[in-house]
This record gives C-alpha cells, sequence and structure tokens, in this order.
C-alpha cells in the first residue's frame, strides 16, 4: 500500500541519548516535512526538504537536524534528547489535489517521550 | 505575529449540524485547509478555500471570507465516528501553513 511510513510507533528515551525517527515513502513526492504536535498547540514544521539533496528549517528546528540523501527517505535526528521534545512527530508530503491545492499527506506518527 | 484562532472544544448531538469557526491573521494568505484528525492519528485532509463562499463536499461544506479573516467547517447529520479534532490551516504569502491548535468535537448520542 503506498504512503508514508513512519518508525518507531513509540518510544520511551533517556535524557541526553541520540534518536532517530525515521520516515519512508513510496509515492516519488519531492517534499517532505517533520511536524511535532503537542497538545493546546497548533503543528509546527521543525524541517523540510523541497527536493532529494536539500534540507531546509522550520519553525522549531533547534536540538533536530534531518537528511535528504534520496527522494524516498526522511530521517529526523535528535542528537542529545531533552524532555521539551516529548511529543508526537509527523512526517509528511505534499499531493496534488484536484482542487489546484498542495495538500499534506501525514505518515502515522511517532510518540516520543523523554524523560 | 501569526495566529489562528479555533474553539478548543465543542460539543454536539448525533445527527445535529454543527459549526466549527476559524479567524485568522497572518502575512497575507494562499489558502485556507480543513484537516480531521481521530484520536491517534494522523490529520487526513478535509477541504480547501482559496476564494470567498461556500465549498460543499457531501456532509462537509467550508466557508472562506478573505475580507473578515474567517473560515468555518459545517458538518450536517453528525455521526459518531465525526468525534475528531478538526485543524484549520492557513497558508501565508511565503506559502509557509500555519496551524490552528484544533477544536476536538464530541458527538453526543
Amino acid at each position: 500500500i503506498a504512503g508514508i511510513t513512519q518508525a518507531p510507533t513509540s518510544q520511551i528515551l533517556a535524557a541526553g541519548r541520540r534518536m532517530t525517527l525515521r520516515c519512508t515513502q513510496d509515492m516519488r513526492h519531492n517534499a517532505m516535512y517533520w511536524y511535532r504536535q503537542d497538545l493546546g498547540l497548533g503543528l509546527r514544521l521543525i524541517h523540510y526538504s523541497n527536493t532529494a539533496g536539500t534540507t531546509g528549517k522550520g519553525e522549531v528546528p533547534d536540538g533536530y537536524s534531518v537528511s535528504r540523501a534520496n527522494t524516498d527517505d526522511f530521517p529526523l535526528t535528535l542528537a542529545s534528547a531533552v524532555p521539551s521534545q516529548t511529543s508526537v512527530y509527523f512526517c509528511a508530503t505534499t499531493v496534488s489535489h484536484s482542487s489546484g491545492a498542495n495538500v499534506l499527506t501525514f505518515g502515522a506518527g511517532s510518540r516520543l517521550t523523554v524523560l | 505575529g501569526q495566529n489562528i484562532d479555533q474553539p478548543t472544544e465543542m460539543t454536539a448531538t448525533e445527527g445535529a449540524i454543527v459549526q466549527i469557526n476559524c479567524t485568522y491573521q497572518t502575512s497575507g494568505f494562499n489558502g485556507l485547509f480543513w484537516y480531521q484528525q481521530h484520536a491517534g492519528e494522523a490529520p487526513t485532509f478535509l477541504s480547501y478555500n482559496v476564494l470567498d463562499g461556500l465549498e460543499e463536499k457531501g456532509r462537509f461544506s467550508s466557508f472562506l471570507s478573505r475580507s473578515k479573516g474567517y473560515s468555518y467547517l459545517l458538518l450536517k447529520e453528525l455521526q459518531m465516528k465525526d468525534s475528531a479534532s478538526y485543524l484549520c490551516a492557513v497558508r501565508d504569502r511565503d506559502y509557509q501553513l500555519i496551524w490552528g491548535a484544533g477544536t476536538k468535537l464530541i458527538i453526543k448520542p
């Protein structure tokens, strides 16, 4: 089934540890995004990539890094996790909709708890 | 700053109609989106408005007034499965998406 696969589904992590959240898509979409979702706040963009080989910073990039070695994979790394990075993380791509809009389609999410 | 306002929570009765409002203050406007998000799941696209007026799609309709910085999502013939959060998002002049915190809709029998 075509779509976006995220792993792990959930993870509990000790503060200071390194963690990589994986995101793979099989739709060959150029643009990919990482968002975090916290209770009471809107989705916030962490990093994005418009095409393989390029990345950019979103609204809340500090403490996170990404790479885009190929079209399909867009991993998000927390170099040294802190409790404020406890969140649900969504990977997304954009799909052209019949309305003419580029619509975000999301992976199932990765729930990360940093203790 | 840029801001999207939505009610935090609403309650409605199965079979009824509910209107979820969204007001926005953004740097420019290049479209407004509504997404549905069931608890523990990813957001899924519902509707897109870029011109003023009403867009109807089955039981769901979305309205936009750009001059008022206002949109609403109208859900008719509510079903229990409509219990979810509804997220409003606006694309600003730089094509960045600004998200509201979402409205949790509770449907009662």
